[in-house]
């Protein structure tokens, strides 16, 4: 049953143009949601969070949306640049408990 | 290094064997995760340490799996009796304190090959 889901698993972008990765989710008891950043041979890395009362955060070239309603969270990379290509795991947070995606993998084109 | 430690990096094993993981969490973090990556997937949930106990444990699939933190830093991650269905990366967190929300660090992870 996976509770957290991230429905594209590749996605290409050009550089210097937006990307946007989706996340949705069915557990309306999280209340904490954060963005990873994967590179091979590595632990992901902590890259954005959001708390379930705020629906935008921002930081630098990083901007994470909250749509509660819909039960849908994305992640915005403007510009976007190819030391960005990774894969993006987005998390869910309840309790003591960490809830991850599938992961989308990101191409930023030269 | 400063970071999160894991050892081995890989191990391949013997299915019905058992094995050991070890993870050195970043000095003077309260917070540990163990979780599990299979191929193609996110990370999963498996155990919780708050200093030395198992605050969450409720991830660990069955009683094969065991996990320790006897001095409340350094936790070793234990499976009896391995199955071809453990082969997975899994991966070790640390976090300054409380819940961590936001400040989870991941070690590299070791890859576990059950042959």
């Amino acid at each position: 049953d996976q509770q957290v889901k991230q429905n594209s698993p590749s996605l290409s972008v050009q550089e210097g143009r937006i990307s946007i990765l989706n996340c949705d989710y069915t557990n309306s008891m999280f209340d904490y949601f954060l963005w990873y950043k994967k590179y091979p041979a590595e632990g992901p890395t902590f890259l954005i969070s959001i708390s379930s009362i705020k629906d935008k955060n921002e930081d630098g070239r990083f901007t994470v949306f909250l749509n509660k309603s819909a039960k849908h969270l994305s992640l915005h990379i403007v510009p976007s640049q190819p030391g960005d290509s990774a894969v993006y795991f987005c998390a869910a947070v309840t309790g003591n408990q960490f809830y991850f995606g599938t992961g989308t993998s990101l191409t930023v084109i030269p | 290094g400063a970071g999160v430690s894991q050892t081995p990096s890989n191990k391949v094993t013997e299915k019905g064997k058992y094995v050991e993981l070890r993870c050195d969490p970043i000095s003077g973090h309260t917070a540990l995760y163990w979780y599990r990556q299979s191929l193609g997937q996110g990370p999963e949930f498996l155990i919780y340490f708050q200093g030395t106990g198992a605050a969450d444990d409720s991830g660990l699939p069955n009683d094969r799996f065991f996990a320790v933190r006897p001095e409340g830093s350094v936790s070793t991650l234990k499976i009896q009796r391995t199955e071809r269905g453990d082969s997975a990366v899994y991966l070790c967190a640390s976090s300054p304190g409380g819940r961590g929300v936001g400040t989870q660090y991941f070690g590299p992870g070791t890859r576990l090959t059950v042959l």
